[in-house]
């Protein structure tokens, strides 16, 4: 079975831009989470779609948004770059259910200038 | 917010020895879940135990969990300098229905010497 892919693994912008980040979750999986983590906050809940809904979201701004297709996969977009969205994001895949394991990706290293 | 706090927040020992790691939460749950990561890289799950599971032993690995004090610790026996990692808890925010939000603590920095 193929891993949670996450692409891309780096990438570099500067204030103001805009970035997508995409996720290809486990095949047979319905849900992705994302999170995001930084030196010092850790790791922080940003939001989990399920069948194409999102069902949760955490404390972000709007700024921060997703949306999953009916294949599952799943991007999330971050406007107006702020210096602190620096960050690892990682999205995870499970069946849904809460509390379950979840299969991480290896993450996207965003860096902004 | 953080619901587990993980102590010590960095750990060194030598090879062949054991570490344990300890994670507070704050409220009710169903499960409680161990993560490792190395540097940069993904989460790996390295093991679950639920609500009403006092003790939960895979290979090296050993997890407690005591609700009534809201903390779990993880023990890696016979460490190994692969261990090397950050190891995370986990838990999901208790009560019934959907959602997979897991919410982590801080982590605890562990670092095995050869």
């Amino acid at each position: 079975k193929a891993g949670v892919t996450q692409t891309p693994r780096y990438l570099i912008k500067t204030r103001g831009q805009q970035v997508t980040l995409s996720c290809s979750p486990i095949s047979g999986h319905r849900s992705v989470s994302w999170y995001q983590q930084t030196p010092g906050q850790g790791l922080q809940f940003l939001f989990e779609y399920f069948s194409e809904t999102q069902r949760n979201k955490g404390n972000f701004p709007g700024r921060f948004s997703g949306r999953q297709f009916s294949n599952s996969r799943s991007e999330m977009n971050v406007s107006t770059l702020e210096l602190g969205d620096s960050a690892l994001y990682l999205c995870a895949s499970g069946h849904g259910n809460r509390g379950e394991k979840l299969i991480f990706g290896s993450g996207t290293q965003l860096s902004v200038l | 917010s953080q619901q587990g706090e993980e102590d010590p927040q960095a750990l060194s020992i030598q090879e062949g020895e054991n570490a344990t790691m300890n994670c507070s939460y704050k409220t009710s749950i169903n499960n409680l879940q161990w993560y490792r990561q190395n540097s940069g890289r993904g989460l790996v799950h390295l093991i679950l135990i639920r609500s009403n599971e006092r003790e939960k032993h895979s290979g090296r690995l050993r997890v407690t969990l005591d609700t009534s004090k809201k903390s779990s610790s993880l023990l890696i026996t016979a460490s190994r300098a692969a261990d090397t990692a950050s190891y995370f808890c986990a838990t999901d925010e208790g009560g019934r229905g959907g959602s997979e939000k897991l919410v982590f603590g801080k982590g605890t920095k562990l670092t095995v010497n050869p």
